[in-house]
């Protein structure tokens, strides 16, 4: 049974880098595509990025300039780091596995980040 | 980019009822559509993928349709646990991405 952990700080200050982890066991990270999603408290779920795990990337048009997502095959993590960050950015950040970049078969419990000074 | 529209926003019904969900893209994303039940704190959790597939361990009451632009989730009978929220999500090729409708909450009538 595949298994996501997101891990990183619960806490960011306004203007800094946001960078979480998510640790992929009871699986390979080849041959999938590994996307990162989030929901501000309340709100509905927004799509940030997918990983490839050759490397290949594609982002959401209104956060690309300010997200980079990447992938260690070695250690079957995957990452985000989003920079810059806003109050708007505070939200429950989910990973998950993407099958075929269509479909997320497998979600992470997500954990909270929010950004306050 | 392409919208998904769902409706209606609040679906008030009783255990034992038929519900019926809709979600609406805003151009054809062929059968490229999937529906996730989401329960307070929790994760979504995939019920159907490509428009009418359940994935594994969805009971049949789930069942999924539609191809181009309109598609339905339907629910045959609501069991007590299926009151949460079901968002549609669908992938496009161009732009390439991924996007996921408002949701809809399926609440206790």
């Amino acid at each position: 049974q595949v298994q996501l952990q997101e891990s990183g700080p619960g806490l960011v200050k306004p203007s800094e880098t946001l960078s979480l982890t998510c640790t992929v066991s009871g699986g390979s990270i080849s041959s999938y595509y590994w996307s990162w999603i989030r929901q501000p408290p309340g709100k509905g779920l927004e799509w940030i990025g997918y990983i490839y795990y050759s490397g290949s990337t594609n982002y959401n048009p209104s956060l690309k300039s300010r997200v980079t997502i990447s992938v260690d095959t070695s250690k079957n993590q995957f990452s985000l780091k989003l920079s810059s960050v806003t109050a708007a950015d505070t939200a429950v950040y989910y990973c998950g596995r993407l099958v075929g970049a269509t479909t997320i078969d497998y979600w992470g419990q997500g954990t909270l980040v929010t950004v306050s000074s | 980019e392409i919208v998904l529209t769902q409706s209606p926003a609040t679906l008030s019904l009783s255990p034992g009822e038929r519900a019926t969900l809709s979600c609406r893209a805003s151009q054809s994303v062929s059968s490229y559509l999937a529906w996730y039940q989401q329960k307070p704190g929790q994760a979504p959790r995939l019920l159907i993928y490509d428009a009418s597939n359940r994935a594994t361990g969805i009971p049949a009451r789930f069942s999924g349709s539609g191809s181009g632009t309109d598609f339905t989730l339907t629910i045959s009978s609501l069991e007590p646990e299926d009151f949460a929220v079901y968002y549609c999500q669908q992938r496009s090729n161009w732009p390439p991405g991924i996007t996921f409708g408002p949701g809809t909450k399926v609440d206790i009538k």
